[in-house]
């Protein structure tokens, strides 16, 4: 069974920190991985898809990685704002033989103080 | 984007009452939605697939009498939470897939209290 783990749980920071949240994942044998922002109360917001063949994608100050064969992604996140506060998402659709669900990630809380 | 339009955004209801939330694809045809259920600072759970045309998949510890979800149509999908009771308040999401990509789009999620 696919597990998502992210690290850290929250975090907070002054604005203009470059940052870097982390996501792992058990199964390799993914379909492609997907970066979501959530505010509060409300529905998602996709950030990055990155299929399985792919190793990084790249979205103005974001930037997300994927290492399939470790389990693991990063999304970057460079001279954070205070707009960057949210709850960011990983989420892994697969194993391959199985591609319709996606398994979220426990998520990450940001805060950006100014 | 793709745009998926979820309704209602808030809802209150007394305790033994039914609640009906719809999902809808604006401007792409979704053959397959998801519901997802979110406790507070929670990830989200995956509660169904839903298939136009065809039964509802849900997973387990999922109440199918509870959680009834209808996709009668390629744009939208409905699930109707039947004899709400105050543990089923929660932020319950939809989700629509589209083809080839395989992107999800998430509608901005429902706000259901119980009384």
């Amino acid at each position: 069974k696919q597990e998502v783990t992210q690290i850290p749980a929250a975090l907070s920071v002054p604005e203009g920190e470059n940052l870097v949240l982390n996501c792992s994942f058990t199964d390799s044998a993914i379909y492609n991985l997907q970066w979501f922002r959530q505010d509060p109360g409300k529905g998602l917001t996709s950030l990055l898809l990155i299929q399985s063949s792919q190793r990084e994608q790249t979205s103005g100050r974001l930037n997300a990685s994927l290492d399939k064969s470790s389990g693991r992604s990063t999304l970057y996140i460079a001279a954070s704002q205070p707009g960057d506060s949210a709850t960011y998402l990983c989420a892994v659709r697969g194993p391959t033989y199985n591609t319709d669900k996606l398994i979220f990630g426990t998520g990450t809380r940001l805060q950006v103080f100014p | 984007g793709a745009v998926v339009s979820q309704h209602p955004s808030r809802v209150i209801c007394k305790s033994g009452t039914s609640v009906k939330i719809e999902c809808r694809s604006l401007d792409f045809q979704a053959t397959t939605m998801f519901w997802y259920r979110q406790f507070p600072k929670k990830s989200l759970m995956l509660m169904a697939t839903s298939n136009e045309g065809s039964k509802a998949t849900y997973e387990q510890g999922v109440e199918k009498d509870k959680f009834l979800i209808n996709h009668a149509s390629l744009t939208l999908s409905t699930l109707t939470v039947t004899s709400a009771h105050p543990e089923d308040s929660s932020f319950y999401i939809c989700s629509a897939l589209t083809g080839g990509k395989n992107i999800q789009y998430f509608g901005a999620g429902t706000r259901l209290s119980v009384l």
